[in-house]
């Protein structure tokens, strides 16, 4: 299975410790997004890139988190100090711009990592 | 930005009947709009899109109506098995050079149950 790749699927962290999740996006896909999920919601927009370049963030993307996408492959989040509502899955997903122009093309999810933070 | 609201947050049928989801848009200039399942511990998987250009988009059991006057759409399941099961996620973009192109705005979610 060529799928969205997210390692780990499972982190537990102490208030005030960083932690750092990784995302392998479809193979050929260019653009790679990173959401995020709390319990009983739809997922919220972060961040996206297109190949390396980091095109837009949220303002949900608070200065403690950064994301990087080094090769144009794969993508780290990281966040840092992280506080109790950090607490919430944080889903990867990619797709092609290489698409009809004008044209949307399917976004696929990872199974994402559930980040609980005590 | 686009906001989408998602109705009914749950759904309960019997196995057999027609379960139906709606969704209402507000950025007239979203023009994609997919429809995602998620089953507890997994990432949404998309079962069904649709574009502006079309009315009604079927896929076996599954099909997608859209408004675009009303800014509205709705996903049509139907003869619902225990297996359909799951939380339905509604989502809507715009297209290419507009401000919205580029991420998805979901909707809240509905639990659909389907009790054999």
């Amino acid at each position: 299975d060529t799928g969205v790749s997210q390692d780990p699927r499972h982190k537990i962290t102490k208030r005030g410790q960083n932690v750092t999740f990784r995302c392998d996006p479809i193979s050929e896909h260019n653009r790679l997004y990173w959401y995020r999920q709390t319990l009983g919601q739809g997922p919220e927009f972060l961040t996206y890139f297109q190949n390396e370049a980091q095109l837009e963030k949220s303002r949900l993307l608070s200065d403690r988190f950064s994301a990087e996408r080094p090769k144009g492959s794969f993508s780290t989040l990281e966040i840092q100090r992280t506080e109790q509502g950090d607490s919430a899955m944080y889903l990867c997903a990619s797709r092609s711009s290489f698409w009809t122009q004008g044209d949307n093309s399917p976004l696929h999810f990872g199974n994402g990592t559930r980040l609980t933070v005590t | 930005g686009e906001n989408v609201e998602q109705h009914p947050s749950t759904l309960s049928v019997q196995e057999g009947d027609s379960a139906v989801i709606k969704c209402t848009y507000s950025d007239s200039a979203s023009n994609y709009f997919p429809w995602y399942k998620q089953e507890l511990g997994k990432g949404p998987q998309l079962i069904i899109d649709i574009r502006s250009n079309v009315g009604e988009k079927k896929d076996q059991r599954i099909a997608v109506t859209l408004n675009k006057t009303a800014k509205h759409f709705s996903l049509h399941i139907t003869e619902t098995q225990p297996e359909d099961s799951a939380v339905y996620f509604c989502a809507a973009e715009g297209n290419a050079g507009g401000t919205s192109y580029g991420k998805l705005t979901f909707g809240q979610g509905t639990i659909l149950t389907v009790h054999p």
